[in-house]
Formats: C-alpha cells, sequence, structure tokens
C-alpha cells in the first residue's frame, strides 16, 4: 500500500518556467489537498478537493492550478515560476471530510522546489 | 479566526529526558485536536489526536490531553529517544469541517543528543 506519492522530489526551476508536481493516492480518499510549507511558517493550504471534477482555493492560490479528473490523481500545476514558489510541497488526502469527526491527513514525502 | 500556536524551537534535550512541547489553540466548539510528525526528509504523519475535551491521545510514549478549560494540547513524553528527533506540529480541525480546514501550528523542532 503506497498511500500518496508525490513525484518529483527535488526540482530547480529558472523565473518563467512552468511545471507540474504530480501526486497519486491508493487509498480511494476523496479529498485531497495541496500544501506548501517554509521555514517557521507550518503548513499553508494551496488548493484542495473534494472529489473527482471539484477543485477550490485554499489560503494562498496565486499563481499555481490543479485539476482533478480522478480519485486517484491531484496534479499541482506552477504557471511562471517566481522566487517566491520555493518551497516544500505536500500533498495530502483524507478519507472523508464534514462532520465525521477526526480528519486525519495522510502526506507524501514531499517536492522541494527551488526557483532561481 | 481558528488558530494554534505552539512553542517554538529548537527544543533539545539529552537522552531520557522528559519532553513537554506546548500548544495552545483558539477555536470556536469543539475542534479536533492532532500532534503531527516529521521526520528528516519525510512528509507529516499523524503521531496522535483527540476528538473531545479530556480525551487523551497517545502514541509511541508521546501523550497529550484535550483541555478545554485552558485550550491546550500540550505533548509530553517521559523518556526522549535520539530517534525523536522530527519537528513536531500542532494542529485543530474545527468541528462539523473537513481536512481541507485544518490549521497547522509553525512546528517545533526537537533534536536529541545521545
Amino acid at each position: 500500500n503506497a498511500g500518496v506519492t508525490q513525484t518529483p522530489k527535488f526540482r530547480i526551476l529558472k523565473i518563467g518556467q512552468s511545471m507540474t508536481l504530480q501526486c497519486t493516492q491508493d487509498m480511494n480518499h476523496n479529498y485531497m489537498y495541496w500544501y506548501r510549507q517554509d521555514p517557521g511558517m507550518g503548513l499553508k493550504l494551496i488548493y484542495y478537493s473534494v472529489g473527482a471534477g471539484i477543485t477550490d482555493k485554499g489560503e494562498v492560490p496565486n499563481g499555481y492550478n490543479v485539476s482533478r479528473s480522478t480519485t486517484e490523481d491531484f496534479p499541482l500545476r506552477l504557471e511562471l515560476a517566481a522566487p517566491s514558489q520555493t518551497s516544500v510541497y505536500f500533498c495530502a488526502s483524507t478519507r472523508e471530510g464534514g462532520s465525521s469527526g477526526a480528519n486525519v491527513l495522510t502526506f507524501g514525502a514531499g517536492s522541494r522546489l527551488t526557483v532561481l | 479566526g481558528d488558530s494554534v500556536t505552539q512553542m517554538e524551537g529548537p527544543v533539545t534535550l539529552s537522552e531520557e529526558a522528559f519532553l513537554t512541547i506546548n500548544c495552545t489553540y483558539t477555536a470556536t466548539g469543539y475542534p479536533s485536536l492532532f500532534w503531527y510528525v516529521q521526520y528528516p526528509g519525510e512528509g507529516l504523519q499523524l503521531l496522535l489526536k483527540a476528538t473531545k475535551a479530556d480525551d487523551k491521545g497517545s502514541n509511541k510514549g508521546f501523550e497529550a490531553t484535550y483541555r478545554k478549560e485552558t485550550t491546550s494540547f500540550h505533548l509530553e513524553k517521559g523518556s526522549v529517544q535520539v530517534s525523536d528527533s522530527a519537528v513536531y506540529f500542532c494542529a485543530l480541525s474545527p468541528s462539523g469541517t473537513g481536512g481541507f480546514k485544518t490549521i497547522f501550528g509553525a512546528g517545533t523542532r526537537l533534536f536529541v543528543k545521545a
């Protein structure tokens, strides 16, 4: 059982380049999320999805786009990379949201992105 | 709005020392509370959780009690090991919401010396 898998683990981009961070989960979770982690700042939610075909903005969506064509996959697209997007990106999923009680997040191992 | 505040790190301890990492929160209603741990080079993983007041979450020798009266969820371990060196995140999920509402503290880095 692989859980949440992210690729690539590391990437260096030049300013203005674009790229896609891949995320896939094999737990049949309906909720998926993208976070960024900056030093000393905790995690900030970029985008989330409650199911295939449905996405919504989180706290810091500017400069990013997402899609959710299947339950398993939730890619994050960076258009026109900027130095401010240098960060570690985490994909996560939960089985369900709503009033189910504790919503435990399962995280991928992260993707470290540097924009120069 | 809802928020989580945890003690700044790094925290440096010798092996077998007692650990406390303080966490307080601001939220309406009865949120679920979590501690996540991030080992070097890895993603976050759930350490323990509590869903209602006076609940005690425990795992791997770590404990935290949901204190509604003090809005706290302090993490404790009686005897730390070198392998406990990691970053610890306190988090809350507001009542009646999905995981997309999870709010994280800034994280506390723990170093344990042999």
